[in-house]
């Protein structure tokens, strides 16, 4: 079976700082993979989404970016942390069905990050 | 207008009660309808998945989809305290990469 994890579950980091959080999916080959944020008591925001090794793409302009270092590693990085970089950043994994879409998406646990 | 219109709530009701969570979409190239539920501080669960217009039942867990309309529902029945979740639909069209969610609408059951 398939499974995704997430780390660190929470991360308390200063204005300024750099950030790495890691996404890796077991039991699965090829997946697009997808990164999150929610703030609290808010819907979700996609912030990447990638089909591929190497391959990136972003939905919303910000100081943050993303890495797919491996088929089933993905990486949420920044230089310098804002403060409004502050919620809860989730991983997710869709699998391209026979009908060529990708219509189920399982998440991962999440990050808590909190900028101070 | 949002692509995907769900009311964020909150809303309470009594344990035993049927929930009826909604949302409605205007782009009608959607095809495949998800729900989701997620706990305060963790990540979202997929719930019920549907294709195609008409209902589908999971145990107490209902989720219907109107096409025509561009409206879906999930209903809870017999509901439980530990039902107590936010749930977000979902939607996403043929050949798409990217879903498309609601809001979130929190419930909460009271015992």
């Amino acid at each position: 079976s398939q499974t995704i994890h997430q780390w660190p579950a929470t991360l308390v980091q200063p204005v300024g700082s750099p950030l790495s959080l890691e996404c890796t999916v077991e039991g699965t080959s090829n997946p697009n993979l997808y990164w999150y944020r929610q703030a609290a008591g808010r819907g979700l925001q996609l912030l990447f989404y990638s089909v591929g090794i190497g391959q990136i793409s972003s939905e919303v302009p910000q100081n943050l970016s993303a890495s797919r270092p491996q088929d089933r590693q993905f990486i949420l990085s920044s230089k310098k942390l804002l403060l409004s970089d502050s919620g809860f950043y989730l991983c997710a994994w869709t699998l391209t069905s026979a009908r060529g879409g990708q219509e189920t998406q399982y998440f991962g646990p999440g990050t808590r990050l909190l900028v101070l | 207008q949002k692509e995907v219109e769900q009311d964020p709530g909150p809303l309470s009701v009594p344990e035993g009660a049927i929930v009826s969570l909604n949302c409605t979409y205007s782009n009608s190239a959607f095809q495949y309808f998800m729900w989701y539920r997620q706990y305060s501080r963790k990540g979202p669960e997929l719930l019920m998945y549907t294709y195609s217009s008409g209902n589908k039942e999971d145990g107490r867990f209902t989720a219907q989809v109107d096409k025509s309309s561009k409206y879906i529902s999930l209903f809870i029945r017999d509901s439980q305290p530990s039902d107590s979740a936010t749930y977000l639909c979902a939607m996403i069209h043929q050949g798409a990469q990217k879903l498309v969610f609601g809001q979130g609408t929190r419930l909460t059951i009271n015992p």
